[in-house]
């Protein structure tokens, strides 16, 4: 399947705090897990991703982390600045979805100065 | 160069009238790809294009009609769209089907009056 569920689906913090986003994945051939981040009014970007070989990947204040068995895999976010504001998705892609990224919901991330 | 541009960035027309989005990427990517994304919504894959070849056609309305002239372009032409079609219109682009890295242009902001 390509079920992927995401929370919260809205989450605020204060700047300087952490936020983390899970992702929970239905499909157990999915081998590449990323995060999207969608400003107001842009497209999607990528900001990191992992794939099922790795446990955790980090890019300055953003890490990612994978639990194969539990099938979920999570955003974390230190030091939140306001630019960090946007939607963030985690789109299920690999496994069965070849070619394809199947978005969620995502989850608003507000960041209050 | 890794940005994936979209013409024009609004745009606004009547259910008879005949209009192109246009796509464009310079990073010699082969998959490129048309994204549907309603307000406060996930983006929908519509189409994705492989080597020029339409690959996947996520059962999208013939008045939607993609098409990719060469490597670099991308277009999707409205033809008597309705007011439920409005919506902003993502295009992205990966190295080739098998990989999942996409980068996404900013999207046209479509309005069917």
């Amino acid at each position: 399947g390509e079920n992927v569920e995401q929370h919260p689906s809205t989450l605020s913090v204060q700047e300087g705090d952490s936020a983390v986003i899970k992702c929970t994945y239905s499909d157990s051939a999915s081998n590449y897990f990323p995060w999207y981040k969608q400003e107001l009014g842009k497209g999607s970007q990528l900001i990191i991703d992992i794939r099922s070989n790795v446990g955790e990947k980090k890019d300055q204040r953003i890490a990612v982390t994978l639990n194969k068995t539990a099938k979920h895999f999570s955003l974390h976010i230190t030091e939140t600045q306001p630019e960090d504001s946007a939607v963030y998705f985690c789109p299920n892609a690999g496994g069965t979805s070849y070619g394809k990224l199947t978005f969620g919901q995502g989850t608003i991330l507000t960041v209050h100065p | 160069d890794t940005e994936v541009t979209q013409t024009p960035k609004h745009l606004v027309m009547g259910m008879t009238n005949k209009k192109s989005l246009k796509c464009e990427q310079h990073m010699g990517h082969r998959a490129m790809y048309w994204y549907k994304q309603k307000a406060k919504k996930p983006p929908e894959l519509m189409f994705v294009y492989s080597y020029e070849k339409l690959s996947i056609n996520e059962s999208v309305p013939s008045r939607f009609s993609p098409e990719c002239p060469n490597s670099s372009l991308l277009n999707l032409h409205l033809h008597a769209l309705q007011p439920e079609d409005s919506a902003l219109y993502l295009c992205a682009s990966s190295h080739d089907r098998s990989s999942y890295e996409q980068y996404f242009g900013p999207g046209t902001r479509l309005t069917v009056t």
